[in-house]
């Protein structure tokens, strides 16, 4: 019955590697999110995506895609991981209302690099 | 760009009330939110602003001044349980109207 689900909860890979976490939603939401939040807690916006349109924030290296084979569904692929990129990543998804959108949130992919 | 600054820990005690500032600067304001996020868990919504004044939901009220660019959030007969990290968010056209987050506040309620 969870709402925003993503897999794995915990990802513990060596530098140099691919990996993908995987995000899925029961909500009906058309629009799905990718946020980082690193050991300072501070939340940021890697991607938006609905089904017409990828918003990709600027920072984001080209390491990081995003993929989504319905609108359920948002994965997100990471190539040569850095240490740089251990974080904790949130999936998040809503509904549109006209920039009010609330989100709900994945419970989160701890993601650690050695 | 969007700069959202609200202060990095407060402390408080248990019954008490505590107000969490926020302050924003963007282009093209659409609203103001507030999340909670347990330490370990996923942030939760808790309230928007669009216009000004005071928005009332039980023990949590959040407040906006959009001329001044500045919120807060007010959590009343504080509980242990309240104990958390709160986010101030910000929808703007600066930003696509994707929500973009303050470095939030970590809450720390003791007895």
């Amino acid at each position: 019955d969870t709402a925003v689900s993503q897999t794995p909860k915990y990802l513990v890979t060596q530098m140099g590697n691919d990996k993908s976490i995987k995000c899925e939603q029961n909500l009906g939401h058309d629009t799905m999110y990718w946020y980082k939040q690193d050991s300072k807690k501070f939340l940021k916006i890697m991607f938006s995506y609905n089904n017409k349109e990828l918003i990709i924030n600027e920072t984001v290296p080209n390491r990081f895609s995003p993929k989504s084979p319905d609108k359920a569904h948002l994965n997100l692929h990471i190539n040569s991981l850095e240490l740089g990129d251990s974080a904790v990543y949130f999936c998040a998804s809503s509904h549109p209302a006209g920039g009010l959108e609330k989100l709900f949130f994945g419970s989160g992919t701890q993601l650690s690099v050695l | 760009g969007q700069n959202i600054d609200q202060p990095t820990e407060m402390t408080a005690t248990e019954g008490a009330i505590v107000q969490i500032n926020c302050t924003y600067q963007t282009s093209g304001f659409n609203g103001l939110f507030w999340y909670q996020q347990h330490a370990g868990e996923a942030p939760t919504f808790l309230s928007y602003n669009v216009l000004d004044g005071l928005e009332e939901k039980g023990r949590f009220s959040s407040f906006l001044s959009r001329s001044k660019g500045y919120s807060y959030l007010l959590l009343k007969e504080l509980q242990m349980k309240d104990s958390a990290s709160y986010l101030c968010a910000v929808s703007a056209s600066g930003g696509s109207y994707i929500p973009t987050f303050g470095r939030g506040t970590s809450l720390i309620v003791h007895p």
